[in-house]
C-alpha cells in the first residue's frame, strides 16, 4: 500500500464547476498536509497546507482534513482553465519526512 | 528575485560517466532536498540537508551522493550513472523547522542516461 494515494485521473470538470481532489494516507501519526500544483513542464508550487481537522479556505481553494478517516481533499471553486494542472498531495508522517502522492491530473474545460 | 537555481536543465549522458547537478538558493534557507519524479511514482526524496554539513538519506538514495559545504549550495552527484537513473530531478529548499515542508522548487533537470 502506498503511503499517500491519489486518484491519478485525469479529472475533467467544466469551467465554473467545483473540482474535488482527494488524497488518503496510511500513517496515522501524520501531522501536516500539503497541496502542491504542478503545471505541465514546470516545477511544483505550494498552494495550500492544513494541520488541523476541518476546513481551511484560501480564495477559491479549500483544503479539508479528516484525520480519523485519514483523508485530505482540495476543493477548487469556480474552476478556471488556468487551474488545469497536476495536483500533488503531500503528507508529513510520524518520521517527520514529507511524502508525496503521485498526483491527480485536472483538466478544466472551457 | 528569490529562487532555487538548478543546472543544467537537460542532460544526456552515458552509463558510468560521473556527473553533477548543481543547486543553489538565494533565500537563506536552512533545509534543502533532492527529489526525482517518475511517471506514476510521484516525487521521491533522494537526500536532504537540515543545515550546512548535515545531510541524510531520503527514500531512494542508492547511486547518489550529496554535499552541503555552504548554506546556499546542495549539489547532487551521480558517481556512476545507470539507465534506471533516467528521471526528472528537482532541488527544493525551505526555511526549516516546522515550515520545512513548505518547499520552493527549482526548475528541474531532465536527465537521460544511455
Amino acid at each position: 500500500q502506498k503511503e499517500v494515494e491519489q486518484n491519478s485521473g485525469p479529472l475533467s470538470v467544466p469551467e465554473g464547476a467545483i473540482a474535488s481532489l482527494n488524497c488518503t494516507y496510511s500513517d496515522r501519526g501524520s501531522q501536516s498536509f500539503f497541496w502542491y500544483r504542478q503545471y505541465s513542464g514546470k516545477s511544483p508550487e505550494l498552494i495550500m497546507f492544513i494541520y488541523s481537522n476541518g476546513d481551511k479556505e484560501d480564495g477559491r481553494f479549500t483544503a479539508q482534513l479528516n484525520k480519523a478517516s485519514q483523508y485530505v481533499s482540495l476543493l477548487i471553486r469556480d474552476s478556471q482553465p488556468s487551474d488545469s494542472a497536476t495536483y500533488l498531495c503531500a503528507v508529513t508522517g510520524s518520521a517527520r519526512q514529507l511524502t508525496f502522492g503521485s498526483g491527480t491530473q485536472l483538466t478544466v474545460l472551457p | 528575485e528569490a529562487q532555487v537555481t538548478q543546472n543544467p536543465r537537460y542532460l544526456i549522458t552515458v552509463t558510468g560517466k560521473k556527473l553533477t547537478v548543481t543547486c543553489s538558493q538565494n533565500m537563506n534557507h536552512e533545509y534543502m532536498s533532492w527529489y526525482r519524479q517518475d511517471p506514476g511514482l510521484g516525487l521521491r526524496q533522494i537526500y536532504y540537508s537540515m543545515n550546512v554539513e548535515v545531510t541524510d538519506k531520503g527514500d531512494v538514495p542508492e547511486g547518489y551522493k550529496v554535499s552541503r559545504k555552504e548554506k546556499r549550495n546542495f549539489p547532487l552527484i551521480l558517481e556512476s550513472p545507470s539507465p534506471n537513473q533516467t528521471s526528472l530531478y528537482f532541488c527544493a529548499s525551505s526555511f526549516g523547522g516546522r515550515g520545512r515542508e513548505k518547499l520552493f522548487f527549482g526548475s528541474g533537470t531532465q536527465l537521460s542516461v544511455l
